[in-house]
C-alpha cells in the first residue's frame, strides 16, 4: 500500500533559520506528491506540487523536488518567518487509490 | 470562489445524539472526500465521492456513520449514534482532478460528552 512518512517534530528554528522538512514515501503506482499547511483552527492549504519525476514545486519561498530515486519529496525554505510556524503535512495522490495518503504532519515553531 | 464551505464550524453535543455535518464543495469539482483528523490518528479518510456517487467508504464505521450527496452542491456526514471517541475536527475536500491536489474547507469541530 501507500504511505508517507515525515518527522514529526516539533522543530523549533530561529527566524531567518534555513528550514528542511523530510518526507518520504512508498506508493504502488507513480503518486503525485503535495506539501499542505495547516494554521492553527484551520482547513490545510496546498502549499505546493509536484506531479513527476525532477520536479521542483515552489511557493511562498518554499520548494520541493520530486525525487524518484531517493522517494523523496523534501520541503525547504532559505530564511523562516515567525508566520510559517505552523503544521506542515506531506502526501500523495496515487492513481488508481482513493484519496490522499497523509504523513501525520510536522509542527514547526519559528521563534523570533 | 468561496472555497469548499462546511457548516457548522463547532457542534458540541451528548453522546447518544445524532449529528450532521455539511459540506459544499467548490463548483466543478467532481470529486469531494471526508476527512477526520484526530492527534492519535492523524487525518484518516473516511468516504469520498465521485460524480455524487460513493466511490469508497471502507474508513468510515458503517454502523453509526452515514455520507449522502444528493447533488453535486451538497453532501451531508451524518453519525448516528454519536459517542466521545467521535470527538474530532472533521474536514471536507473536492478535486475535479485528483494530480492536481485537493481544496479543504475549514472544518468542523465536533465535541461529544
Amino acid at each position: 500500500g501507500n504511505s508517507v512518512t515525515q518527522m514529526e517534530g516539533p522543530v523549533t528554528l530561529s527566524e531567518e533559520a534555513f528550514l528542511t522538512i523530510n518526507c518520504t514515501y512508498t506508493a504502488t503506482g507513480y503518486p503525485s506528491l503535495f506539501w499542505y499547511v495547516q494554521y492553527p483552527g484551520e482547513g490545510l492549504q496546498l502549499l505546493l506540487k509536484a506531479t513527476k519525476a525532477d520536479d521542483k514545486g515552489s511557493n511562498k519561498g518554499f520548494e520541493a523536488t520530486y525525487r524518484k530515486e531517493t522517494t523523496s519529496f523534501h520541503l525547504e525554505k532559505g530564511s523562516v518567518q515567525v508566520s510559517d510556524s505552523a503544521v506542515y503535512f506531506c502526501a500523495l495522490s496515487d492513481w488508481g487509490a482513493d484519496g490522499l495518503t497523509f504523513g501525520k504532519g510536522t509542527h514547526l515553531i519559528i521563534q523570533p | 470562489d468561496a472555497g469548499v464551505i462546511q457548516s457548522p464550524r463547532h457542534e458540541v453535543t451528548e453522546m447518544g445524539q445524532e449529528v450532521t455535518l455539511r459540506c459544499k464543495p467548490i463548483s466543478g469539482h467532481d470529486y469531494l472526500f471526508w476527512y477526520r483528523q484526530t492527534m492519535m490518528q492523524g487525518l484518516e479518510l473516511l468516504v469520498y465521492f465521485n460524480n455524487k456517487a460513493v466511490m469508497d467508504d471502507s474508513g468510515m464505521p458503517k454502523d453509526r456513520f452515514s455520507a449522502k450527496m444528493p447533488n453535486a452542491s451538497f453532501s451531508t456526514l451524518k453519525i448516528q449514534p454519536s459517542e466521545p471517541r467521535d470527538s474530532a475536527v472533521y474536514f471536507c475536500a473536492s478535486t475535479f482532478d485528483r494530480s492536481y491536489g485537493y481544496t479543504f474547507g475549514s472544518g468542523t469541530r465536533l465535541t461529544v460528552v
